[in-house]
């Protein structure tokens, strides 16, 4: 079975300060690990993967095996940040596609 | 190029009624899915598709069916909608199953009285 936990429904964070949303999973095999964001009046979009190694909009989230985690971070949070963010993923040879419960990140200017 | 559309975007129903939720993709994706997203729950998989004609249950299948004749839709129908169906319904494509990325709907807003 698979499952992504995050810990925090709610999360707020003044503009400028860093930005943590915690992701833990469950999952035997070798998985990937996504977190998808939806804005206020917006699609559930994909925010980044973690094979891509990338950042966007200044968000990166490192695969940590041994803690089982994926946590999302953002050294400087910008206003246009708040948004419902949902950690997701999917086993290896696997077609679904597991989402936590989100977190609601909330940025106070 | 529309992406995935889903209708009604919103609708209320009395419990008993039945109705469709109607979803559409005009990417070729072979992967469909639905999900509903609940306060507390996140989104949960109800049903999906890796091609017409064939669909598989996902972590709360009950109360809904699905069908996949074309490629390019995917209906999710409630046959005696409960209080509990109550949620916002989104439906997801993706290029291939197994594929990464999914591309998701503005979602419906069902509310069941």
């Amino acid at each position: 079975a698979q499952r992504v936990t995050q810990p925090e429904k709610l999360l707020s964070v003044f503009k400028g300060a860093p930005v943590e949303l915690k992701c833990n999973y469950s999952y035997s095999g070798s998985p990937e690990l996504f977190w998808y964001v939806q804005y206020s009046r917006q699609r559930l979009q994909l925010l980044l993967r973690h094979i891509s190694r990338e950042s966007i909009k200044g968000f990166t989230a490192d695969l940590n095996k041994g803690e089982t985690s994926f946590h999302l971070k953002k050294p400087f949070a910008q206003e246009e940040d708040s948004a419902m963010y949902y950690c997701a993923l999917k086993g290896f040879g696997n077609e679904k596609l597991t989402f936590g419960t989100g977190t609601r990140l909330t940025i106070i200017p | 190029n529309a992406g995935v559309t889903q209708t009604p975007k919103f609708q209320v129903l009395k419990t008993g009624q039945s109705m469709t939720l109607q979803c559409a993709q005009d990417m070729n994706h072979e992967y469909m899915s639905w999900y509903r997203q609940d306060p507390g729950m996140g989104l949960r998989l109800i049903h999906y598709s890796v091609g017409a004609g064939i669909t598989d249950q996902g972590e709360v299948p009950n109360g809904y069916n699905v069908s996949r004749s074309t490629t390019e839709d995917f209906p999710l129908r409630l046959l005696s909608a409960a209080p509990s169906q109550t949620s916002v319904y989104f439906c997801a494509s993706t290029r291939v199953p197994g594929a990464n990325v999914l591309t998701f709907g503005a979602g419906s807003r069902l509310t069941v009285l």
